[in-house]
């Protein structure tokens, strides 16, 4: 049974280039959340999403991040004209009805912007 | 919405002692407090859980306890070892309402050979 399978794992972007970070949750899994870790930071909660349903964004920032989770796919985080502060680990992390709010994370996605 | 405080920022102690993780949240609808352990360049990684129904729980070396009316939570290592070494982040959620999990700013554990 795979796990949370997070890609691409390190992706560099020049400052105003656009960043796609995809998301896959573990099978059975209908609950994806997106947290972003800056350098020697903690984990800051940015959405949580369900098949096709933003559940709850408010970490997400008002302008140039947006998050999808289509009914066939896997979710993406996109992050439009990129800039240096975005540089950060993102992680995503997947729960069923059946763990209760037991999360499980990804890998995470580090993404410089140069 | 939610809020989790975590102390200390950075803890260090000899291997073979016990190290103490606390933890204070603010929605009294909080019932499902989980702890993940991080190491550098990894994925946080579950590694005990407690829910609102009891005050402790222990899994061979770690045990959370939980005191619902402080609003406290408590992570305890014992018989450290140098693999302990990781960075430790309590959370809270609301388990009925399938709230998002918040996670306190974490703490840097050192155990010293």
């Amino acid at each position: 049974n795979a796990g949370v399978m997070q890609n691409p794992r390190h992706l560099v972007r020049r400052r105003g280039q656009e960043a796609r970070l995809r998301c896959s949750p573990m099978k059975g899994h209908s609950h994806v959340y997106w947290y972003r870790q800056l350098p020697e930071e903690g984990l800051k909660f940015m959405v949580y999403l369900q098949k096709e349903n933003i559940i709850d964004e408010s970490g997400m920032p008002k302008e140039r991040f947006s998050a999808e989770f289509p009914k066939e796919g896997p979710s993406i985080l996109r992050i439009q004209q990129v800039v240096r502060g975005d540089s950060a680990a993102y992680f995503c992390a997947s729960s069923s009805q059946n763990s209760g709010n037991t999360i499980y994370f990804g890998e995470g996605s580090w993404l410089t912007v140069v | 919405g939610e809020n989790v405080e975590q102390h200390p920022s950075t803890l260090s102690v000899q291997e073979g002692d016990s190290a103490v993780i606390k933890c204070t949240y603010s929605d009294s609808a909080s019932n499902y407090f989980p702890w993940y352990k991080q190491e550098l360049g990894k994925r946080p990684q579950l590694i005990i859980d407690i829910r609102s129904n009891v005050g402790e729980k222990k899994d061979q070396r770690i045990a959370v306890t939980l005191n619902k009316t402080a609003k406290h939570f408590s992570l305890h290592i014992t018989e450290t070892q140098p693999e302990d070494s990781a960075v430790y982040f309590c959370a809270a959620s609301s388990e009925t309402s399938y709230d998002k999990v918040i996670f306190g700013p974490g703490t840097s554990l050192s155990v010293i050979p």
